[in-house]
């Protein structure tokens, strides 16, 4: 069984880039949401994708936005990069919403 | 809103010591997980664990939803337990469900 998956591992970008980081969901699950964890913090939900749908968001503006594809890996798209958009992005996978979920190793993002 | 907290904050122990971390909650409890995070970052599943007790090894954990709050029990800690503990409840948000985490208790375990 293949774990949850995350590319790339870091990411060094500027300020008012552009940024697509990459998530494969778990085998078996059909749910994928992703967490901004800034440094000494703990995780914050940005959003959930279900069948291919935004699922929930959480307090993030919309340059932050994100795709599921029908093989239900996921992309998390954040425009117009600021300085406090440093963080660590984690991705998650759960079979269904409300189950349990698991999560990806992270892409580390840096914003200069 | 709904605020989940964790302590301690900080915990150092001695290897084999064994310690208990708390999470509370300020409202009632529908699923809750427990996490460890390395010093990698990667979040590692402990417990699954929306009442009751459950174990695996040397973790134990207890989940009592109608005092809202959940206990996490590592017993003759290694120095590779160390990291930081995340609990996290499940919240129903827009149709879909969302964590939201502690605060988390840093761990350090020395020789």
């Amino acid at each position: 069984e293949t774990g949850v998956t995350q590319s790339p591992t870091h990411l060094i970008k500027t300020r008012g880039q552009q940024v697509t980081l990459r998530c494969s969901s778990q085998s078996g699950h059909n749910t994928v949401s992703w967490y901004q964890q800034a440094l000494g913090q703990g995780p914050q939900f940005i959003f959930q994708y279900y069948r291919e749908e935004e699922n929930g968001r959480g307090n993030f503006p919309p340059r932050f936005s994100g795709l599921q594809f029908p093989n239900y890996s996921s992309e998390l798209n954040v425009n117009a990069l600021e300085l406090d958009d440093s963080a660590l992005y984690l991705c998650a996978s759960s079979f269904s919403f409300g189950n349990e979920q698991f999560f990806g190793p992270g892409t580390r993002l840096t914003v200069l | 809103g709904i605020q989940v907290e964790q302590s301690p904050p900080d915990l150092i122990l001695q290897e084999g010591a064994n310690s208990t971390l708390r999470c509370n909650f300020s409202d009632s409890v529908n699923n809750l997980q427990w996490f460890h995070q390395n010093p990698w970052g990667q979040l590692i599943n402990l417990f699954y664990i929306p009442s009751g007790t459950k174990q695996n090894g040397r973790l134990s954990a207890t989940t009592v939803a109608t005092e809202r709050y959940s206990l996490l029990y590592i017993s003759s800690s290694q120095t590779t337990d160390s990291g930081v503990y995340f609990c996290a409840r499940h919240i129903l948000t827009g149709g879909g469900n969302k964590l939201t985490f502690g605060t988390g208790t840093q761990l350090k375990v020395e020789l």
